[in-house]
């Protein structure tokens, strides 16, 4: 069946690093989504990339959507304390239409 | 209040007894979802629903079951409880049209930490 992955498991960075994650799907892809679940929390919503190649900015994160539809990164710039939490992609693609998660990125900050 | 409501918040249970996770919703989402998040594993589904009368096995659907009662209300029951149950569960709700246009993602309640020893 449909996967999708991501890389890293887990990333731990200095306040100010830059971070990404990425995410690789096994099959074409009509729109990933992203989330963030910060400890102890549940995921949220973070944005929806829909169209081949497209890039979206929210303050310092980068959402990418690639050109084939199958891979996307986040990228965050100058990370801060409260980036920490779990980062998800998660693809549309089978059949139904559910979404497909990746087993996320865990990423810890230090001050 | 929150949107999406999940009861109870922490259970411990013993193996064997039958136990019910409840989920309710204001958001006036038609589509509801059970997942089950285990360290490492990220999300996976086990049941989802498209409307009331609309019932669908996820990934890993084996020893659970559900009813969607109303179309606010999608519960999750164990039937047989097991140690291997033991995670952390979430209902999500989503809008079809609202997340084919990108407005909206999945919602999910604040989640059920299940024990069973």
């Amino acid at each position: 069946g449909q996967q999708v992955m991501q890389i890293p498991q887990y990333q731990h960075v200095q306040e100010g690093e830059d971070f990404t994650t990425y995410c690789n799907s096994s099959t074409t892809l009509s729109n990933i989504q992203w989330y963030k679940q910060r400890p102890g929390g549940h995921p949220v919503f973070l944005i929806q990339l829909v169209k081949s190649g497209e890039v979206k900015k929210q303050k310092r994160l980068t959402f990418q959507f690639g050109e084939a539809k199958k891979n996307s990164s986040l990228h965050i710039t100058a990370t801060q304390t409260t980036d920490v939490g779990t980062y998800f992609c998660a693809g549309h693609g089978g059949s139904q239409g559910n979404l497909i998660f990746g087993k996320g990125t865990k990423l810890s900050v230090k001050p | 209040d929150a949107d999406v409501t999940q009861t109870p918040r922490n259970r411990i249970t013993k193996t064997g007894k039958r136990i019910m996770l409840e989920c309710s919703q204001t958001k006036g989402h038609d589509r509801m979802y059970w997942y089950r998040q285990d360290p490492g594993l990220g999300l996976q589904l086990i049941y989802y629903s498209f409307d009331v009368k609309d019932i669908n096995k996820g990934e890993i659907s084996d020893g659970y079951s559900v009813s969607r009662q109303a179309q606010a209300k999608f519960s999750l029951s164990l039937e047989s409880a097991i140690p291997n149950q033991t995670a952390l569960y979430f209902c999500a709700t989503s809008d079809l049209q609202r997340t084919h246009r990108g407005v909206y993602g999945y919602t999910f309640g604040s989640g059920t930490r299940l024990t069973v020893v």
